[in-house]
Parts: structure tokens; C-alpha cells; sequence
């Protein structure tokens, strides 16, 4: 089955720098790759998206880049916010059923 | 759309009784999951349904869990007897063929 990889477990970043997120996966057959964002106590949410046929998809400033062929893609996340702190999981499956989740990423944006 | 919607938000029961958690999913999704979520473990795929049927059962811990889906609107999680180790959150979420996961918000579960 799917197994997916995801680092850093934690992420400590400066108001208004970058945070990277990346994952890697194991099955091939795998074609779709939702990033969701999950605040304390409260369920996760989708905040992108990306199908295997898109290289790069981008939604003001969150981006996502997927490489099949290394089989990894990351989250970009760029003038980082206070309110961008959560846990960050990205996940791998297909269209068709389930998806196998990461472990999740600690995102801390100090002030 | 009311979202995917989950009762009880909140219970609290002791080792040994049963436990049932439910699920009501976004009108017109076929595919219907169930997680569980703590702190060791993260996020795990316990069982998911599509159009009623279990299709991977494979997560589910042991005998103790079982999960039903009577109708395209309605699923149920099943503990019994629950354990201490059970306490986590479980969460619902369904979706379709086109669309992304949508989670419910979640059963927070502790057996004492």
C-alpha cells in the first residue's frame, strides 16, 4: 500500500519568511496529493491541491510542486502569517478511494 | 450544506462500555471514512464505505470496532467494549469521485 513521508515534523519560522513542507510517496499509481491545514482543536481543511497531470499549483501564498518521477511534492507557504500556524498534512492516493495521510507538521510563525 | 456532521461531539465513558459514534455525510458523496487521530499514532484510516459498502476495513484495530453504513446518509462507529487506549479523536469525512475529502468535526473520545 501507500506510504508517505513527511518533514519536518516541526517547523519554526519568522513572521513574513517561507515555509517548506515536503512529502514523499511510495505507490506510483497514486495521482492525487490534497495538502490540509489543521488548527487546534479543530478538524482538518483542505487548502490545496494538486493532480498528477500539474506540475505546480499556486493560491496566493500557497503553492504546491509535485515531481512523479522522485515521487515527492511540497507545500509553499510564503509571507508566513501568525495565523498560519497548525499542524500541516499532506496525503497521496487516487481519485477512486482513500488516501494515505502523512504525519503532520508543527508550522509556529512567531511574531 | 451543513458539512459532514458528527454526534456526540463530545463523550466520556468508562472501560467496558459501548460506544457509538455517528456520522451523517455531505449530501450526494458516495465514499464516507473513518479516522482516528492522536497524538502517538496521527492520523489513521480506520474503514471506509463507498455507496454503502465497506471496501477496506483494513485499519480497524481489532474486533472490539465495527462500523456500519445502513444508508447513503447515515454511518456508524461501534466500540464495545471500549478501552482507555481508545481515547482519541475520530473523525468522519467523505467526498466523491471529483472532489477532495471533507472532514466532519470530529468525536473527541475518552475512555477512562
Amino acid at each position: 500500500g501507500e506510504n508517505v513521508e513527511q518533514h519536518p515534523s516541526t517547523l519554526s519560522v519568522q513572521e513574513g519568511d517561507s515555509a517548506v513542507i515536503k512529502c514523499t510517496y511510495s505507490d506510483s499509481a497514486s495521482n492525487y496529493f490534497p495538502w490540509y491545514k489543521q488548527e487546534l482543536g479543530k478538524r482538518p481543511q483542505l487548502i490545496i491541491d494538486i493532480r498528477s497531470n500539474v506540475g505546480e499549483k499556486k493560491d496566493q501564498r500557497i503553492a504546491v510542486t509535485l515531481n512523479k518521477t522522485a515521487k515527492h511534492f511540497s507545500l509553499h507557504i510564503t509571507e508566513t502569517q501568525p495565523e498560519d500556524s497548525a499542524v500541516y498534512f499532506c496525503a497521496a492516493g487516487d481519485s477512486w478511494g482513500k488516501f494515505q495521510f502523512g504525519a503532520g507538521t508543527q508550522v509556529v510563525v512567531t511574531p | 450544506d451543513a458539512g459532514v456532521i458528527q454526534s456526540p461531539r463530545h463523550e466520556v465513558t468508562e472501560m467496558g462500555q459501548e460506544v457509538t459514534l455517528r456520522c451523517k455525510p455531505i449530501s450526494g458523496h458516495d465514499y464516507l471514512f473513518w479516522y482516528r487521530q492522536t497524538m502517538m499514532r496521527g492520523l489513521e484510516l480506520l474503514i471506509y464505505f463507498n455507496n454503502n459498502v465497506p471496501i477496506d476495513d483494513s485499519g480497524m484495530p481489532e474486533d472490539r470496532f465495527s462500523a456500519k453504513m445502513p444508508n447513503a446518509s447515515f454511518s456508524t462507529l461501534k466500540i464495545q467494549p471500549s478501552e482507555p487506549r481508545d481515547s482519541a479523536v475520530y473523525f468522519c469525512a467523505s467526498r466523491t469521485v471529483q472532489e477532495t475529502q471533507y472532514f466532519g468535526p470530529g468525536t473527541r473520545l475518552l475512555v477512562l
